[in-house]
């Protein structure tokens, strides 16, 4: 089976800190994916990668930037968190494209 | 017009009911569609996809688009306490993207 480990189920951060979310694939993916999970507003995208150091922007990139050092793992980063940033965040990845995403269990992270 | 729309819901069913979910979609160059469901403190996971107008079943499951009207629905038969679930339909928007719905929360109650 594919897994997508999120490194944090929980966090809790305060305002202006830099936040590190990690995510790792096993299943030697070419893309990958950060999103975003708000009530009302549902999953919206942050940042995407179809391949190693290799970054696209998403949907809502403000405020983020991401890291993709070695094909399993990517990263995103808070530079300075704040109260907006309040969510659950989830990585996905794929073989191809978006035909079939594989994603984690998410992590909440809480920006006091 | 946003370009997926799904009614949040939230839908409670007696076990046993026949569930409709359902999107609208506003681009009628999209080709494929897909329905991913999402249980509590999980993150999603893909539950059917479809290319053409038309049904595709898979056991309790159908998905059915409507190129004409820009409608997809997936219907669960027979429904359980285990589909209780958030089910979000998404679709392929160029560019690598993703276009999902906002999700449906179903609860079947025993």
């Amino acid at each position: 089976d594919v897994k997508v480990t999120q490194s944090s189920r929980y966090l809790v951060k305060r305002t202006g800190e830099k936040v590190f979310l990690e995510c790792v694939q096993d299943m030697d993916h070419e893309n990958m994916f950060w999103y975003r999970q708000d009530p009302g507003l549902g999953l919206r995208l942050i940042y995407f990668s179809y391949d190693v150091k290799m970054k696209e922007k998403g949907d809502i990139p403000e405020g983020y930037s991401v890291s993709r050092e070695k094909k399993e793992r990517f990263s995103l980063i808070l530079e300075s968190a704040s109260t907006n940033q309040t969510s659950m965040y989830l990585c996905a990845s794929s073989q191809t494209g978006v035909d079939k995403l594989f994603f984690g269990s998410g992590t909440q992270l809480s920006v006091l | 017009q946003k370009e997926v729309e799904q009614d949040p819901g939230p839908l409670s069913v007696p076990e046993g009911a026949i569930v409709s979910l359902n999107c609208t979609y506003s681009n009628s160059a999209f080709q494929y569609f897909m329905w991913y469901r999402q249980y509590s403190r999980k993150g999603p996971e893909l539950l059917m996809y479809t290319y053409s107008s038309g049904n595709k079943e898979d056991g309790r499951f159908t998905a059915q688009v409507d190129k004409s009207s820009k409608y997809i629905s997936l219907f669960i038969r027979d429904s359980q306490p285990s589909d209780s679930a958030t089910y979000l339909c998404a679709i392929p928007g160029g560019s690598e993207k993703l276009v999902f719905g906002k999700g449906t929360k179903l609860t079947v109650n025993p």
